[in-house]
């Protein structure tokens, strides 16, 4: 089955940091997700992003299908961005073990 | 905006009992998936389910488990004689076609004691 690499696994930052979360695919997949678990433990949609760059507020996502990776960028970190962040894909929806992100206060 | 909602949020159970955890999916899906996450590990795929049937499962999907689509909105997994090694998240999701976007419901919370 396909395997799905997240690193760092674990990354801690000051508030105001930028940060680069990456996602590797052992295999095409053409319905890549990023997400967020938040202390509650519910998963929340940021991307959906197959290819392409998309930018939400201080969060934006590239994917490069044909390399089979995708970035997630995290500009001026709050500490309410801390948590999990997630990204998955493939008609299964296979995730991978996912960034710990810390934002220090 | 349309959600996908599961029930309980928390449930506790003795070892060796049923559990039946529930899930709206989103009104106009098709395609119904449920995921296990113990605690402070990844989310992991138990099964998929479309047009009534099992479209694939995973190798933690045994006979202990069982999934159903009994009436238009609800898709339910079942757990029979639990384990304390089932204590976890359970999640359900849902997409409108295969390799689409996905929503997660806000999970269930299953202790087994």
């Amino acid at each position: 089955g396909i395997q799905v690499e997240q690193s760092p696994p674990d990354l801690i930052l000051q508030e105001g940091a930028n940060s680069t979360l990456r996602c590797n695919f052992s295999d095409s997949v053409n319905n890549l997700q990023w997400f967020h678990q938040n202390p509650w433990g519910q998963l929340i949609n940021l991307f959906y992003i197959p290819s392409g760059t998309k930018q939400n507020g201080r969060l934006s996502a590239t994917t490069v299908a044909t390399e089979r990776y995708s970035l997630l960028y995290i500009s001026s970190s709050q500490t309410t961005d801390s948590g999990v962040y997630f990204c998955a894909g493939d008609d299964k929806i296979i995730f991978g073990k996912g960034t710990r992100l810390h934002i220090l206060p | 905006e349309p959600e996908v909602t599961q029930t309980p949020s928390h449930q506790v159970t003795q070892m060796g009992q049923e559990v039946i955890l529930r899930c709206v999916p989103i009104s106009n899906h098709l395609y119904f998936y449920w995921y296990r996450q113990i605690l402070g590990q990844k989310v992991e795929f138990l099964v998929s389910f479309y047009n009534n049937e099992i479209s694939e499962k995973s190798e933690i999907f045994d006979d202990q488990f069982s999934v159903e689509r009994p009436d238009g909105s609800n898709f339910t997994l079942k757990i029979r004689s639990t384990k304390l090694e089932d204590s976890a998240m359970y999640f359900c999701a849902s997409t409108g076609r295969t390799n689409t976007e996905a929503f997660f419901g806000q999970g269930t919370r299953l202790t087994v004691v």
